[in-house]
């Protein structure tokens, strides 16, 4: 099985920063890595597929980035509905999809 | 798009059964690969099953292999999952997602994959 590493697990910032979460493959699985929002009592949302491709409907101030075994989700100017669990999956190995284990973001 | 909505969780005695419903209100239930997702308590995501386009083809995470069983029924929209011999760490709550759209797929598999929308969720519970 594919291991994905999400660092840090948990992080505090206030409306307004930046912050990056980083998703780190055990192995390299090309771009096939997508993100999600998990929020308290919510349904997932996909926010990025295949790496850096922003799905529908979701704000630019969500970005995604690198290939093979680093990733990185940055959201710029947070707002208050962005504190949230986020996840990372990879869909490198067919029929057998990996979640990181979580970023929980939370307002400071 | 359509919207996702399970029903069926509830709580259950270690070794029983359940099954779990997904109705898609949408008009492309059918080009579409579907997936069961688990959210454990304070744990992560954790994916379960897919089932492809015409239910020739599904496959399990390999703790619910053998016990869980996926299916769908195209003419009325709808994904299932029967869960049998449950145990206490099946206790979760089940999410049903689409894949990627149909241009990423074919019946025998999807050149990438990724899961969206998914439905709210139902409370499955096993407890004695």
């Amino acid at each position: 099985d594919i291991q994905l590493t999400q660092s840090p697990s948990s992080l505090s910032a206030s409306v307004g920063d930046r912050v990056t979460i980083t998703c780190r493959a055990g192995q390299s699985i090309g771009n096939y890595l997508n993100w999600y929002q998990k929020r308290p009592e919510r349904a997932p949302k996909l926010l990025i597929y295949a790496a850096s491709t922003l799905q529908s409907g979701v704000p630019s101030r969500f970005t995604g980035s690198g290939s093979e075994t680093d990733f990185t989700l940055t959201i710029s100017d947070l707002q208050p509905e962005d504190f949230a669990t986020y996840y990372c999956q990879e869909s490198y190995s067919s029929r057998m999809y990996t979640f990181g284990q979580g970023t929980r973001l939370e307002i400071k | 798009e359509g919207q996702l909505v399970e029903s069926g969780g509830a709580l259950v005695q270690p070794g029983g059964s359940l099954r779990l419903s997904c109705a898609d209100s949408g008009l492309s239930f059918s080009e579409h690969w579907m997936h069961w997702i688990r959210h454990v308590p304070g744990k992560g995501l954790e994916w379960v099953s897919e089932i492809n386009l015409d239910g020739t083809t599904t496959d399990y995470e390999g703790s619910v292999r053998g016990r869980f069983t996926i299916s769908r029924d195209n003419a009325k929209s709808t994904l299932y999952l029967q869960m049998n011999d449950l145990r206490v760490v099946d206790t979760a709550v089940y999410f049903c997602a689409r894949g990627p759209p149909p241009q990423y797929c074919t019946t025998t598999r999807c050149y990438i994959n990724w899961f969206d929308p998914w439905g709210q969720g139902t409370l499955v519970t096993v407890s004695s």
